[in-house]
């Protein structure tokens, strides 16, 4: 299988623990893209990267949360200390931009993505 | 600020016959993209149509079809002859460029239940 992977799926931890998850994007893929995904909700952008750079931060990425991609290749998503309020999906989606096309086109590949259950 | 409206909550269809899902944007960028997503119960996000500001024809997928009225900012899907494997939960979502980035906004969902 040659799509975006994902793990965990599931994590449940207690409050306070720390978590890390993992995303495997296409291999020849440059961008990525980590979202959260609250029940009921679609899905917000969290944090993007560009080959190893990490280019953009949304506000909704709080100091206890932090994420790496090392040699533009694989990527983790750590949350620290958490807190009931963290469960949530997390979803990774990985990138390559399309040129010649009309208006803003990349389409972006979603991994299953890693559900945290926060007890 | 960019925004994406979803106001039907959940949606119910027939077998066999076509739905439309609600869609509307805000953005004042003059370049930018909506894609449409459809998430089963499974979680992942499946890329159905996407529609370039500057697309001058609708966008069609197959049984999707992507009903896109630049000046009402509205971008609705229509699925025809619905199947009970569209049960689903929908996503209307858009990209602009952003630096190098593409990031997507997504509007709350429409949940689609089709009946036998």
């Amino acid at each position: 299988d040659t799509g975006v992977s994902q793990n965990p799926r599931h994590k449940i931890t207690k409050r306070g623990q720390n978590v890390t998850f993992r995303c495997d994007p296409i291999s020849e893929h440059n961008r990525l893209y980590w979202y959260r995904q609250t029940l009921g909700q679609g899905p917000e952008f969290l944090t993007y990267f560009q080959n190893e750079a990490q280019l953009e931060k949304s506000r909704l990425l709080s100091d206890r949360f932090s994420a790496e991609r090392p040699k533009g290749s694989f990527s983790t998503l750590e949350i620290q200390r958490t807190e009931q309020g963290d469960s949530a999906m997390y979803l990774c989606a990985s990138s390559f931009p399309l040129t010649g096309v009309s208006g803003a086109r990349e389409e972006q590949y979603f991994g299953p993505g890693t559900r945290l259950t926060v007890t | 600020a960019q925004k994406i409206t979803q106001t039907q909550p959940g949606m119910f269809v027939q077998e066999k016959e076509a739905v439309t899902l609600d869609c509307t944007y805000d953005t004042s960028d003059q370049s930018y993209g909506l894609f449409w997503y459809k998430q089963p119960s499974s979680g992942e996000m499946i890329f159905l149509i996407y529609q370039g500001s500057y697309d001058e024809q609708n966008a069609t997928e197959g049984r999707y079809s992507l009903n896109f009225q630049k000046a009402r900012k509205s971008a609705n899907l229509v699925i025809s002859a619905s199947q009970l494997g569209d049960s689903a939960m929908y996503f209307c979502a858009m990209t602009w460029r952003k630096d190098s980035s593409y990031k997507l906004i997504f509007g709350s969902g429409t949940r689609l239940l089709v009946r036998p």
